[in-house]
This record gives C-alpha cells, sequence and structure tokens, in this order.
C-alpha cells in the first residue's frame, strides 16, 4: 500500500518552461488536492478535485492548470513557469471531503525551482 | 476571515524536555482542529485532532486540548526525543461548507542529544 506517490522528487526549470506534476494515490479516495508550500505561509491550497473528471480552484490558483481523468490521479500542470512559482508541491487525497473529521493523507512532496 | 497562528520556531530542546507549542484560532463556526507533523524529507502526517471544544487529542505521548474560551489547540508533550525533530503545523477544519483545510505556519523542532 503506497499511499500518496508525486513524481518527480525534484525538478529545476526556466522562466517559461512548462511541466506537470503527478499524483497518485491508491486508497480510492473520492477528494485531491494541491497544495504549495512556502517559508512563514503554511500550506495553501492551489486547485482540488472532488472526483474523476472534477477540478476546483482553490485558494492559489494562478498559473496553475489541473486534470483528474482517472480517480487515482490528479496532474498539476504549470504552462509558463515563473520564479514566484519556486515552491514546495504537496499533493493529499480523502475519503471525502464533506466532514470536518475527514482526514487528509499527504505525498513526500516535489520540489520545484523556477530559475 | 478563518486563520491559524503558531508560535514561531525553530524551537530547540535537549532530550526528555517538556514541550509546548502554541496554537490559536480565528474561525467562524465550530471547526475541527488538528495537528499535523512533517519529518524531513516526507509529506505531512495527521498526528491528533479534536473535534468539539474541551475534547483531547493524543498520539505518540502528544496531547492537544481544544480550548473554545481562549480558541487554542496548544501541543504539549512531557519528555520530548531526537525523534521528535520535525517541523508541526497546527490546522483548522470548518464543520460546514466542507472541503478547506487552513494550515498554520508550521514550527521547526529540535531535539538534542
Amino acid at each position: 500500500n503506497a499511499g500518496v506517490t508525486q513524481t518527480p522528487k525534484f525538478r529545476v526549470l526556466k522562466t517559461g518552461q512548462s511541466m506537470t506534476l503527478l499524483c497518485a494515490q491508491d486508497m480510492n479516495h473520492e477528494y485531491m488536492y494541491w497544495y504549495r508550500q512556502d517559508p512563514g505561509m503554511g500550506l495553501r491550497l492551489i486547485h482540488y478535485s472532488v472526483g474523476e473528471g472534477t477540478t476546483a480552484k482553490g485558494e492559489v490558483p494562478d498559473g496553475y492548470n489541473v486534470s483528474r481523468l482517472k480517480k487515482q490521479n490528479f496532474l498539476l500542470g504549470l504552462e509558463s513557469a515563473a520564479p514566484s512559482q519556486t515552491s514546495v508541491y504537496f499533493c493529499a487525497s480523502s475519503y471525502s471531503g464533506g466532514g470536518a473529521t475527514d482526514t487528509q493523507y499527504f505525498g513526500p512532496g516535489t520540489r520545484l525551482t523556477v530559475l | 476571515g478563518n486563520s491559524v497562528t503558531q508560535m514561531e520556531g525553530p524551537v530547540t530542546l535537549s532530550e526528555e524536555a517538556f514541550l509546548t507549542i502554541n496554537c490559536t484560532y480565528t474561525a467562524t463556526g465550530y471547526p475541527s482542529l488538528f495537528w499535523y507533523v512533517q519529518y524531513p524529507g516526507e509529506g505531512l502526517q495527521l498526528l491528533l485532532k479534536a473535534t468539539k471544544a474541551d475534547d483531547k487529542g493524543s498520539n505518540k505521548g502528544f496531547e492537544a486540548t481544544y480550548r473554545k474560551e481562549t480558541t487554542s489547540f496548544h501541543l504539549e508533550k512531557g519528555s520530548v526525543q531526537v525523534s521528535d525533530s520535525a517541523v508541526y503545523f497546527c490546522a483548522l477544519r470548518l464543520n460546514t461548507g466542507g472541503f478547506k483545510t487552513i494550515f498554520g505556519a508550521g514550527t521547526r523542532l529540535f531535539v538534542k542529544a
């Protein structure tokens, strides 16, 4: 049982390049999330999905796109990377999103540097 | 708005010392409260949670009590170990409107042998 996995672990991009971060979960969770973690700011929600084929914007969605074509996968895309997108990106999943007691499970993170 | 405020780190303690990491929150309604821990190179893991006022969450020797009157959820451990060195995040999740979890900035703990 791998839980939540993320690919890649590290990446360096030049300004203007594009890339896709892959998140996969094997817990049959309906909800999946992408966060970014910046020093002194905790985690901020970028986009989330409440089920296969659905996506929605979170707190800081600008510059990112997402897709959830399969229930187990949630992709985060950067079409034209900017230095402000240098961050650590975490994917998470949960069984449901409607209950306050629902637990989120996190992946190990992707460290992205944009030069 | 809804927010979580944690004490700034890093916190440096010797092994077997007592730990307190302060957390206060602002929220509309009655949130559930969480502590997550992030070990070096890993993602966040749920450490403990409390879903209503006066509840105490506990796990691995850590405790936190949901104090509605002071809007606080301070994390405590009686005797820390080197293996407790990590970043600790306080978070809240609203009981209405579902999904969103709001995280504090995190507090880094170093425990020296």
